[in-house]
This record gives structure tokens, sequence and C-alpha cells, in this order.
């Protein structure tokens, strides 16, 4: 069983639509839960951390956290083309602990 | 902003040499950690460093890998003799908080430097 799950895509939503990713993750001890999007040739990029059931909202994006059911979700309000990378699940058991990222949605928004 | 940097931006080697990867992290973080990232696959996890000592490595952090804070700036990752399969991106990412604190252990990433070895 893979550590952290995410559908690979691509994802395509037509500009200003909503985005939802999601991810699946597999060691019930994780505490702390993040979403990274990274352009292609470029570093991940930190968009939002999640550490408690339930949803978090920054700007256009909300995080959502359930762990009874190890799943982690990112949903992008009024998606734009910039938009466009690939988003990274990653979860790990604290801070200074082995992070373990999901392989990446490609999110696609059409103009 | 404060951010990440790293050196070089691309380093190419000959296989069996020797290579040292350089980060500055971000100055009043206390947590570092090194990842690859082969092309076309995904972000994996090599090692956490903290109080000048490893906190967590992977199974590919073996004895061809070891970290050093050799000043109070530069995180530096050696690859003693380096194999065609050592061939990635090499992300260094740090973070101001730990499981001491139980949140905002949030991470952030350098650049990264790009490593071919032939």
């Amino acid at each position: 069983q893979k550590e952290v799950e995410q559908n690979s895509g691509p994802l395509s939503v037509p500009e200003g639509a909503i985005a939802s990713l999601n991810c699946t993750y597999s060691d019930r001890g994780s505490q702390s839960f993040f979403w990274y999007r990274q352009y292609s040739g470029k570093s991940p990029e930190l968009i939002m951390s999640i550490y408690s059931n339930g949803d978090k909202e920054d700007g256009r994006f909300t995080a959502q956290l359930n762990k009874a059911s190890q799943y982690v979700s990112l949903l992008i309000r009024d998606s734009q083309p910039s938009d466009s990378a690939t988003y990274l699940c990653a979860v790990n058991r604290g801070g200074g602990f082995k992070t373990i990222f999901g392989a990446g949605t490609r999110l696609f928004v059409k103009a | 902003e404060p951010e990440v940097t790293q050196t070089p931006s691309h380093q190419v080697t000959q296989m069996g040499q020797e290579v040292i990867l350089r980060c500055v992290p971000i100055s009043n973080h206390l947590y570092f950690y090194w990842y690859r990232q082969i092309l076309g696959q995904k972000v994996e996890f090599l090692v956490s460093f903290y109080n000048n000592e490893i906190s967590e490595k992977s199974e590919i952090f073996d004895d061809q890998f070891s970290v050093e804070r050799p000043d109070g700036s530069n995180f530096t990752l050696k690859i003693r003799s380096t194999k065609l399969e050592d061939s990635a991106m090499y992300f260094c990412a740090s973070g101001s908080a730990g499981w001491t604190t139980g949140e905002s252990d949030e991470q952030y990433f350098g650049p990264g430097t790009r490593l071919t070895v032939t």
C-alpha cells in the first residue's frame, strides 16, 4: 500500500471553476499535512498546512482534513490558468520527522 | 522575504566522484532537511537534521551520504562516491518548528541543485 496516494490526473477545469484535489495516507500516526504546488522544473512551494480535523481557508484555497478517514483534500476556488501545476500532498508525524510526499496531481486550468 | 538558497544550481560529476551540495536555510529556522526528486518521479525524503544531529533518515540515505552544518549558516549534503542513479534534483528545506511544538512545522524548499552523474 502506497503511503500517500493521489490521483495523478491530469485534472482539467475551466477558468473560474473549483478544482478539487484529493489525497489519502496510510500512517494513522500522521500529525501534519501539507499541500505544495510544483511548477515544471521548479521546487515545491508551500500552499497550505493543516493539523486538525475540519476545514482551513486561505484566500482561494481551502484544505480539508479527516483523520478518521485518513483523507486530505484541497479546493481551489476561482481557478486561474496560473494555477496550472502539479499539486503535492505531504504528510508527517511532526516536524523533524520523515515527510512522505504523494506523486502529485497535475492540474490544468483552461482559459 | 527570507528564503532557502542552494548552490550550485547544476552540478555535473563523473561516477565515483564526491560531491557536496550546499544550502543556506532561513536564518531563524532550526530544522533542516534534504530531499531528492528523480526526473518524473515523486519527492523523496532523505534526512532531517536538528541540533547538530540527524533526527531521521530514509533507507535511501546510506553510508554514501552524510550531512553537516559546518558553521552557523550552511547545511551540506555530501555524496561520497556518486553513482549514475544519484542523478536527480536535490532540494534542501528548512522549518522553524518541530514535534516539540506540535504545529507550524511547515517546511520551505530551496530552488534545488540538479545533479547529473555521467
